[in-house]
C-alpha cells in the first residue's frame, strides 16, 4: 500500500542551526502539508502546498520556515534558524484531490526534531 | 485558539462494550469532520469522517454523529477491541480551496481484555 516516508525519523540539533525535514509525499497525490505535535499537546497545521506554491499557512509558519518541492517527489521543510520551541514531532501529509474535500489525509510516521 | 476540543485526555472500556470519544467545536463553517487514530511512533491515520450536511456516517464498528446546533461530535466503537487502544485525534476542516484542518488534543483509548 502506499505510503507517506519522512526522514530523518529523529534530529537533534544546536539552537539557531538549519534543519531540513524531507518527505516523499504518496506519488499520485497533488496536495502536501506539514503538521506538528509538540509532546503533549495538539496537532497542528503548519502549511499546505499545492500546484508548486504555498496554498494556506498558519501563523506559527513565519520567516523562519519554507517549504519546497525541488524534484517531484520530495517535499522538504526547512527551518533555517531553530529556537528552543520548534522541538516537536513534525509530520508530513498528503493527499488527492477526493482528500481535499474530505479530509482524508495520508501521514508519514514523523520526524522527531529536539533542539538542544 | 482552540477551535476543536476534545476534554477527556483518556478512556477506558471494557471489550466488547462501546466506547464513546466526544469532541466540541466552535467554528460553524467547518465543512467535514474527521476522526483520526494514531498508535506511538506512527502517524495519525484516517478512520472516519462526517460531512456537515450530515449528522451521523457509519463505517463497519464505528460511527460518527455530528449534532450542529450543540458543535458537537462523537465517534462511537461498537464493539470495541484491544486493538482499538490508541489516541484518537478528531479534526474539523474549514472550507475550500484546500482547507485548513483543526485537530484536538487527541483521547487516548485503552480497551481492557
Amino acid at each position: 500500500e502506499p505510503e507517506v516516508t519522512q526522514t530523518p525519523s529523529h534530529q537533534v540539533t544546536q539552537m539557531g542551526q538549519e534543519v531540513i525535514l524531507r518527505c516523499v509525499p504518496i506519488s499520485n497525490h497533488l496536495y502536501f502539508y506539514w503538521y506538528r505535535q509538540i509532546l503533549g499537546q495538539k496537532v497542528e497545521f503548519l502549511v499546505s502546498f499545492y500546484n508548486n506554491e504555498i496554498s494556506e499557512k498558519s501563523e506559527i509558519f513565519d520567516d523562519q520556515f519554507s517549504v519546497e518541492r525541488p524534484d517531484g517527489s520530495n517535499f522538504t521543510l526547512k527551518i533555517r534558524s531553530t529556537k528552543l520551541e520548534d522541538s516537536a514531532m513534525y509530520f508530513c501529509a498528503s493527499s488527492g484531490l477526493a482528500g481535499v474535500v474530505t479530509g482524508e489525509l495520508f501521514f508519514g510516521e514523523g520526524s522527531r526534531l529536539t533542539v538542544l | 485558539d482552540q477551535q476543536v476540543k476534545q476534554n477527556s485526555p483518556s478512556l477506558s472500556v471494557q471489550e466488547g462494550r462501546i466506547s464513546i470519544l466526544n469532541c466540541d467545536y466552535t467554528n460553524s463553517m467547518f465543512d467535514y469532520f474527521l476522526w483520526y487514530k494514531k498508535y506511538p511512533a506512527e502517524g495519525p491515520t484516517f478512520l472516519i469522517s462526517i460531512s456537515s450536511i450530515k449528522d451521523k456516517n457509519e463505517d463497519g464498528r464505528f460511527t460518527v454523529f455530528l449534532n450542529k446546533s450543540a458543535k458537537h461530535l462523537s465517534l462511537h466503537i461498537v464493539p470495541s477491541q484491544p486493538g482499538d487502544s490508541a489516541v484518537y485525534f478528531c479534526a474539523a476542516k474549514g472550507g475550500p480551496p484546500m482547507g485548513q484542518f483543526y485537530f484536538g488534543t487527541g483521547t487516548s483509548l485503552t480497551v481492557i481484555p
